[in-house]
């Protein structure tokens, strides 16, 4: 267990649809990322956040969009969905977003129908 | 360009012997690199890292090289147990780009232990 949690396991929603994704971070941890997996794409960094404030951005859809609370948890909202934003979508966190280990959690699989 | 790649999509090694995963990264100035281990529907479980300015490093039956003459990186598993059957992801991490603590993983190597 990496101490990083999400929310929901799974989520099968229709498309054009929005949901919206919830990951904790480890104890300590600052800084929050969000990641995606995709049979064709691999691991592919989406966005990364530092004690609130967006610190880098992959290639992130201008459909998602995320957030880091106040208490450090993290939301990624995912609108008008596509048959291909079907996928895994993991958060990971580390105590200073600077070069260090990134410890995941354990994933929120999406199906869009 | 970004690009952390892996030599071989699939490896199958028998129980007890001792397994080797390779990667091959892009860029010369990448300076930290993960090893991440991931089971089926599980996330990636760190394994160990290695920074630059160090050519090996051991962990519990883990060993990871570094060879920056050849941009090469390779994880060692000794005495392969069932166990050890997952999918394989080096990673090399994106500050060298300026962009934060993003990660820049290899497409992985799925690992199968034979009994």
């Amino acid at each position: 267990d990496s101490g990083v949690t999400q929310t929901p396991k799974h989520l099968i929603t229709a498309t054009g649809q929005r949901v919206t994704l919830r990951c904790s971070p480890r104890s300590g941890d600052l800084s929050v990322y969000w990641y995606q997996q995709s049979l064709d794409q691999g691991l592919q960094f989406l966005i990364q956040y530092y004690n609130g404030e967006e610190r880098a951005k992959g290639n992130i859809l201008e459909r998602f969009s995320a957030q880091q609370f106040p208490d450090l948890h993290s939301e990624l909202n995912l609108s008008s969905l596509e048959l291909g934003d079907s996928a895994l979508y993991f958060c990971a966190s580390s105590p200073s977003g600077m070069g260090e280990t990134q410890y995941f959690g354990p994933g929120t699989r999406l199906l869009v129908l | 360009g970004e690009s952390v790649g892996l030599h071989l999509p699939t490896l199958s090694v028998q129980e007890g012997d001792n397994s080797i995963i390779n990667c091959a990264y892009s860029n010369s100035a990448s300076d930290y690199f993960i090893w991440y281990k991931q089971e089926s529907g599980k996330g990636p479980q760190f394994i160990i890292d290695i920074r630059s300015n160090m050519d090996k490093r051991q962990g519990q039956r883990v060993t990871v090289l570094l060879n920056k003459t050849v941009k090469h990186l390779s994880l060692q598993i000794a005495a392969t147990q069932p166990g050890d059957s997952a999918v394989y992801f080096c990673a090399e991490n994106g500050m060298i780009y300026n962009q934060g603590g993003k990660l820049i993983f290899g497409q992985g190597t799925e690992l199968s232990v034979k009994p």
